[in-house]
């Protein structure tokens, strides 16, 4: 119940196309779903975050969409480019002392020019 | 200003090595965790210090021993490692643990020969 379902495992998408990442959870107490963006080598930078009072957050070219009915949300990446090609992490949390980030598995990207 | 900084950027030690990682915040930041991270996986929750006391240790090996010596530094002391332990190891920082914005460090490769 504590999982984050993630997938695809990874995508290729054509520069200037919409990639998608969705992500999927059981448990109804989280109430905080971030992304992270992590380049090879480097340590994850948080990309967008969303709470459940709210179906979609937009910043850039990033957007979140979630369905808390479904208890699925997702990354859209609009007009995708070569320098988004990262691993991305789903994640979620309850927001209580001595819980923590339950991370989904990742998706590797590729866009390609 | 979201900058976690970590030293060294990489290490290579022996098994019978002792070292230790350093993360530094200076956002007045509350929390901070150390992760572990394999190639191609997500990150995975070693420990948490909150207000400087240890408050989640998921049940990692006596090998690994963290310190938290002030509310802007954390160390992780290795000692005795297997080369298993090899991996990408991550410190991150949250505001408090009911915060659950957590920004990563750029990590420790560590290499156990």
């Amino acid at each position: 119940q504590q999982q984050v379902k993630q997938s695809p495992q990874s995508l290729i998408v054509q520069k200037g196309g919409i990639s998608i990442i969705n992500c999927a959870y059981e448990n109804t107490a989280f109430d905080y779903f971030p992304w992270y963006q992590q380049f090879p080598g480097k340590g994850p930078a948080l990309l967008i975050a969303i709470r459940p009072d709210v179906s979609e957050k937009k910043e850039g070219r990033f957007t979140i969409s979630f369905n808390k009915s479904a208890k699925q949300f997702s990354l859209h990446i609009m007009d995708s480019q070569p320098g988004d090609s990262a691993t991305y992490f789903c994640a979620a949390s309850i927001g209580q002392a001595g819980t923590a980030l339950i991370f989904g598995k990742g998706t590797t990207l590729s866009v390609s020019s | 200003d979201t900058e976690v900084t970590q030293t060294p950027k990489h290490l290579v030690m022996g098994m019978t090595n002792k070292k230790s990682l350093k993360c530094e915040q200076h956002m007045g930041h509350r929390a901070m965790y150390w992760y572990k991270q394999k190639a191609k996986k997500p990150p995975e929750l070693m420990f948490v210090y909150s207000y400087e006391k240890l408050s989640i240790n998921e049940s990692v090996p006596s090998r690994f021993s963290p310190e938290c010596p002030n509310s802007s530094l954390l160390n992780l002391h290795l000692h005795a490692l297997q080369p298993e332990d090899s991996a990408l190891y991550l410190c991150a920082s949250s505001q408090d643990v009911l915060q659950e914005t957590q920004y990563f460090g750029p990590g420790t490769r560590l290499l156990v020969l």
